[in-house]
């Protein structure tokens, strides 16, 4: 039941870049969504969100961009940096409820 | 910064027996939450809690696993009897409310043996 699909597995992308990471959703449910990055044996760390509501929210380098039509987002990091090689969770969920992670995308920033 | 914390770190634990994963949420969060990454794998709902009840509990959580919240900033996870598939890395999150961001600690790696 994988409700929210991340289909990249791996990104690599020159220092300076665009980085974008897509995800996709199932369930017309999902009224929230966020992008964590994790580090190995950390927790995930919290970088952006956005409400069903909106279809952009930006904050600093960081973009989320959501199409309900098409229960898809993206995250765009410009420029992206070395200190962004990561790995990266989409996750959405519907008021107070469970977040729904996808599988994650390890993006690597290359100097 | 306010922060989630979870103790301890690390846990290695023989099959069969008892272990107890400690969180302290955020102290002004309504919600909170257990997760846990098998390694290589994806982040997993393991239980959500908000007002001294289990809100909602995914087919992972079985008789072996209980929560607490046992006085006003502890929150705990109990695995009653260990499975080597329990190894993975536990996490505790908590929320101040309806759609805002979870917070999450820096996880237990619990390793059964």
């Amino acid at each position: 039941d994988q409700q929210v699909k991340q289909n990249s597995p791996s990104l690599s992308v020159q220092e300076g870049r665009i980085s974008i990471l897509n995800c996709d959703y199932t369930n017309s449910m999902f009224d929230y969504f966020l992008w964590y990055k994790k580090y190995p044996a950390e927790g995930p760390t919290f970088l952006i969100s956005i409400s069903s509501i909106k279809d952009k929210n930006e904050d600093g380098r960081f973009t989320v961009f959501l199409n309900k039509s098409a229960k898809h987002l993206s995250l765009h990091i410009v420029p992206s940096q070395p200190g962004d090689s990561a790995v990266y969770f989409c996750a959405a969920s519907a008021g107070a409820q469970k977040l729904v992670f996808g599988q994650g995308t390890r993006l690597t920033i290359n100097p | 910064e306010p922060e989630v914390t979870q103790t301890p770190s690390h846990q290695v634990t023989q099959m069969g027996q008892e272990v107890i994963l400690r969180c302290v949420p955020i102290s002004n969060h309504l919600y909170f939450y257990w997760y846990r990454q098998i390694l290589g794998q994806k982040v997993e709902f393991l239980v959500s809690f908000y007002n001294n009840e289990i809100s909602e509990k995914s087919e992972i959580f079985d008789d072996q696993f209980s929560v607490e919240r046992p006085d006003g900033s502890n929150f705990t996870l109990k695995i009653r009897s260990t499975k080597l598939e329990d190894s993975a890395m536990y996490f505790c999150a908590s929320i101040a409310g309806k759609n805002t961001e979870a917070f999450f600690g820096q996880g237990t790696r619990l390793t059964v043996v």
